[in-house]
């Protein structure tokens, strides 16, 4: 059965730091990753998607892959009290329409 | 990114109705959705697979008579949970995935359910 493993928290930081966020995962197939975030009460929102080995920034976020440690992360610069959230990894092997496979999120707060 | 609308965004009812929530995509077509459920503080947890045209696939342990899925266009897919109870009270989630996105996928706002 396929996992997707994610530290709970809550994961506390202060404003301006760099927040980390990690995420294994156990399907050696799969290709596609993704992170994203939820405040409470709302849907998820699609933040950073990652398919290959390496680093993808956007604006204050970076994603990172290692598909041979089976591991994906994600950084946030310059975190801000609107960050605080839950963010969740999800992944899914390559194949059209398969469905997702989510993390269990991890809480995240940051400290004015 | 896409845009995936879910109405209504809140539903009251009366233990014993019945309730239809709406999923659509609004700038694209999804010939498979998703249906999610969230208790709170807990992880979104897939209920079952939307097809259009066809039947829905659901995931092991959702009732598929409780819980009825139609994916009658490209465009909308409905999620009806009959005889509701307290217990089926969560927040129901929509998503869809654009065709040729490599997997990255949208969601609706929710739907809150509360069952009295």
């Amino acid at each position: 059965q396929k996992e997707v493993e994610q530290n709970s928290g809550p994961l506390s930081v202060p404003e301006g730091a760099i927040a980390s966020l990690n995420c294994t995962y156990s399907d050696r197939v799969s290709q596609s990753f993704f992170w994203y975030r939820q405040y409470s009460g709302k849907s998820p929102e699609l933040i950073m998607s990652i398919y290959s080995n390496g680093d993808k920034e956007d604006g204050r976020f970076t994603a990172q892959l290692n598909k041979a440690s089976q591991y994906v992360s994600l950084l946030i610069r310059d975190s801000q009290p609107s960050d605080s959230a839950t963010y969740l990894c999800a992944e899914t092997p390559f194949f059209g329409n398969e469905k997702l496979t989510f993390g269990t999120g991890t809480r995240l707060t940051i400290i004015p | 990114g896409a845009v995936v609308s879910q109405h209504p965004s809140w539903v009251i009812c009366k233990s014993g109705t019945s309730v239809k929530i709406e999923c659509r995509s609004l700038d694209f077509q999804a010939t498979t959705m998703f249906w999610y459920r969230q208790f709170p503080k807990q992880s979104l947890m897939l209920m079952a697979t939307s097809n259009e045209g066809s039947k829905a696939t659901y995931e092991q342990g959702v009732e598929k008579d409780k819980f009825l899925i139609n994916h009658a266009s490209l465009t909308l897919s409905t999620l009806t949970v009959t005889s509701a109870h307290p217990e089926d009270s969560s927040f129901y989630i929509c998503s869809a995935r654009e065709e040729g996105l490599a997997g990255e996928l949208f969601f609706g706002e929710g739907s809150r359910l509360t069952v009295l």
